[in-house]
């Protein structure tokens, strides 16, 4: 079965600091990778996607990913308390009728 | 570019009724995906359908069905509500073909059931 895992926190972090979000997954076959970020209340907002090893980067969004770890990770540099929100992380296969799978999501607060 | 839409934003009914839920994808997508969120629980997948088809299905029973119409818009019914059916039901939409189907979010219909 596979599975997403993710700790749910919550992660608490003060303002201007680095946030650090993490994701292990458990089907090797697994080619792409995304995180969401949820408001309470709201639907789920996708933030970035990552499909090769290594970092990427989009403004203060940084996701990493290491294949032969089963590993993903968001690091959220210059952390706001706007960025205070449930983070979810999905993984998926490419094609097929493949369906994401999500992890229960990381609580995030951004204290002033 | 208008994002994925639902419809209604709130849906009260009560146990044994029947609930339809509507959702129109991004314009050019052809996935619409459902999915369940219960209160403190994560993403439950429920239905995909693509080009008009249903290509997967989750862990549900069958009073939880849909279909999705020739402009790709696509409805959820659930039929015998259940107390437990209440929940945020998100619908997200993605292109075909693609390898990776990143997924888009609608704002989601809160259903309550009484």
């Amino acid at each position: 079965q596979k599975e997403v895992e993710q700790n749910s926190g919550p992660l608490s972090v003060p303002e201007g600091a680095i946030a650090s979000l993490n994701c292990t997954y458990s089907d090797r076959g697994s080619q792409s990778f995304f995180w969401y970020r949820q408001y309470s209340g709201k639907s789920p907002e996708l933030i970035m996607f990552i499909y090769s090893n290594g970092d990427k980067e989009d403004g203060r969004f940084t996701a990493q990913l290491n294949k032969a770890s089963q590993y993903v990770s968001l690091l959220i540099r210059d952390s706001q308390p706007s960025d205070s929100a449930t983070y979810l992380c999905a993984v998926n296969r490419a094609g097929g009728s493949y369906i994401p799978t999500f992890g229960r999501g990381t609580s995030l607060i951004v204290h002033p | 570019e208008a994002g994925v839409t639902q419809s209604p934003t709130h849906l009260i009914k009560t146990r044994g009724q029947q609930a339809t839920l509507r959702c129109s994808p991004i314009s050019g997508h052809t996935s619409v995906y459902w999915y369940q969120q219960a209160l403190g629980l994560g993403l439950q997948f429920l239905l995909w359908y693509d080009e008009g088809e249903e290509r997967n299905r989750g862990n549900f029973p069958p009073r939880f069905s849909g279909r999705q119409f020739p402009n790709y818009s696509s409805e959820l019914n659930v039929n015998a509500l259940e107390l437990e059916d209440s929940a945020l039901y998100l619908c997200a939409s993605s292109y075909s073909g693609t390898s990776f189907r990143e997924q888009f979010f609608g704002p989601g219909t809160r259903l309550t059931v009484l």
